[in-house]
């Protein structure tokens, strides 16, 4: 399978603590893009990278989170001090540059519980 | 600020009934428009992209349109199996896509 993977596709934390996910992309794309989905609702933009460079970060991306992409491959969030309005499924989309296309591909998504 | 708006929320249908999902959108300088369909649990899954007003793309029993404001996908003889969330997104100046609430389609045997 070629697609974005994550990992974990579940997490259970309690509040205050600090968690971290992880995002594979499809190998031949240098766009790397973070989404946060509450149920109900469609996906928000939190962040994006082109190759390591993160580019662009919402205002939904308090200073409690932050995205690495160190060497224009896989990405991490990682989300500290937890609290239950972080709740969501956390997305991770890639796309490339090389065709003027914004298409991104979405992965299977981690599931963030805070209880 | 972009805006993308889906109607209806929610959809009902017998299974070979045709219908139309609409998405209105306001993006700043438009470079595309995006189609995904989402089952629960699941990631979205890219669909169709549109590019321009009178654009249209076809799978299998859906199709996409594009107007200046709006974009409908449109459902011909649904199955039991087309029943999932639909979103529509927009990417505009900024890369990152503006989502919709989706439609979340029902079809009925």
């Amino acid at each position: 399978d070629t697609g974005v993977s994550q990992n974990p596709r579940h997490k259970i934390t309690k509040r205050g603590q600090n968690v971290t996910f992880r995002c594979d992309p499809i190998s031949e794309h240098n766009r790397l893009y973070w989404y946060r989905q509450t149920l109900g609702q469609g996906p928000e933009f939190l962040t994006y990278f082109q190759n390591e460079a993160q580019l662009e970060k919402s205002r939904l991306l308090s200073d409690r989170f932050s995205a690495e992409r160190p060497k224009g491959s896989f990405s991490t969030l990682e989300i500290q001090r937890t609290e239950q309005g972080d709740s969501a499924m956390y997305l991770c989309a890639s796309g490339t540059s090389l065709w003027g296309t914004d298409t991104q591909y979405f992965g299977p998504g981690t599931r963030l519980t805070v209880l | 600020e972009d805006q993308v708006t889906q109607s209806p929320e929610a959809l009902r249908l017998q299974e070979g009934e045709s219908s139309s999902l609409n998405c209105s959108y306001t993006v700043s300088g438009l470079r595309g428009l995006f189609w995904y369909r989402q089952d629960p649990g699941k990631g979205p899954e890219f669909l169709f992209t549109l590019y321009s007003a009178g654009e249209e793309k076809e799978k299998e029993r859906l199709k996409a349109t594009l107007t200046k404001k709006e974009s409908f996908l449109h459902i011909t003889a649904p199955k039991p199996e087309d029943s999932a969330t639909y979103l529509c997104a927009g990417s505009g100046s900024a890369r990152q896509l503006t989502f919709g609430s989706g439609t979340q389609l029902t079809v009925l045997p």
